[in-house]
């Protein structure tokens, strides 16, 4: 079935720092790739997305791009803040209307001054 | 894009009560979803709900417990039953906007059983 693998956290950072959060994915056919973002005490707000290989997703500074040729979405951002402290989920949807979400565990992200 | 509000938004429950929470979307939806997060864990999915038709179960939910009703294309409703410690969680309600891929959640509803 489908999966979603995402690196261990939490990850500390000094803000202003570049930040890279792994993630590779394994589903049958062209999935759609997705990161979720819960920040603290809230739901989950969709970060960006990429629905087919080799598009770049990006909205407030990050980005992803869509990888096939290694089954990955990793996120990046090239300067974080202290506000992006923060849940991150990689997570996909596999092809056809009837698809659901799965999700990554989570990455936990602290930005420090 | 969609708007999802989800009531209550917190609430502390008495061991062996049910909750229902309620779901409404600003725009009429085939598929919504029922996720729980556990504190510190990822997102389950309990079930799906479409409009006119039984919610399809998750392996380990069971109807029983958690009994939900999708009345029409814009809302739903999900009950957790008979509560105990172990249902503490937050429950997300979210739907797929059907002009694309993508589903929107919820703000979420953060129950404690004491």
């Amino acid at each position: 079935g489908d999966s979603v693998t995402q690196m261990e956290g939490p990850v500390t950072l000094s803000e202003e720092a570049f930040l890279t959060i792994n993630c590779t994915y394994t589903a049958t056919g062209y999935p759609s790739l997705f990161w979720y973002v819960q920040y603290p005490g809230e739901g989950l707000q969709l970060l960006l997305k990429a629905t087919k290989a080799d598009d770049k997703g990006s909205n407030k500074g990050f980005e992803a791009t869509y990888r096939k040729e290694t089954t990955s979405f990793h996120l990046e951002k090239g300067s974080v803040q202290v506000s992006d402290s923060a849940v991150y989920f990689c997570a996909l949807s596999g092809t056809g209307t009837a698809s659901k979400l799965t999700f990554g565990t989570g990455t936990r992200l602290q930005v420090t001054l | 894009s969609a708007v999802i509000s989800q009531k209550p938004s917190r609430d502390i429950c008495q061991r062996g009560t049910s909750l229902t929470i309620q779901c409404q979307v600003d725009s009429q939806v085939t598929m919504m979803f029922w996720y729980r997060q556990q504190p510190g864990q990822s997102l389950t999915l309990i079930a799906t709900a479409n409009q006119g038709s039984e919610a399809t179960y998750e392996s380990g939910f069971v109807i029983d417990k958690f009994p939900i009703s999708r009345p029409n294309l814009t809302f739903s409703t999900l009950t957790v039953s008979n509560m105990s410690p172990e249902d503490s969680s937050i429950y997300l309600c979210s739907a797929r906007v059907d002009s694309g891929n993508t589903i929107y959640f919820g703000e979420g509803s953060w129950l404690t059983v004491v």
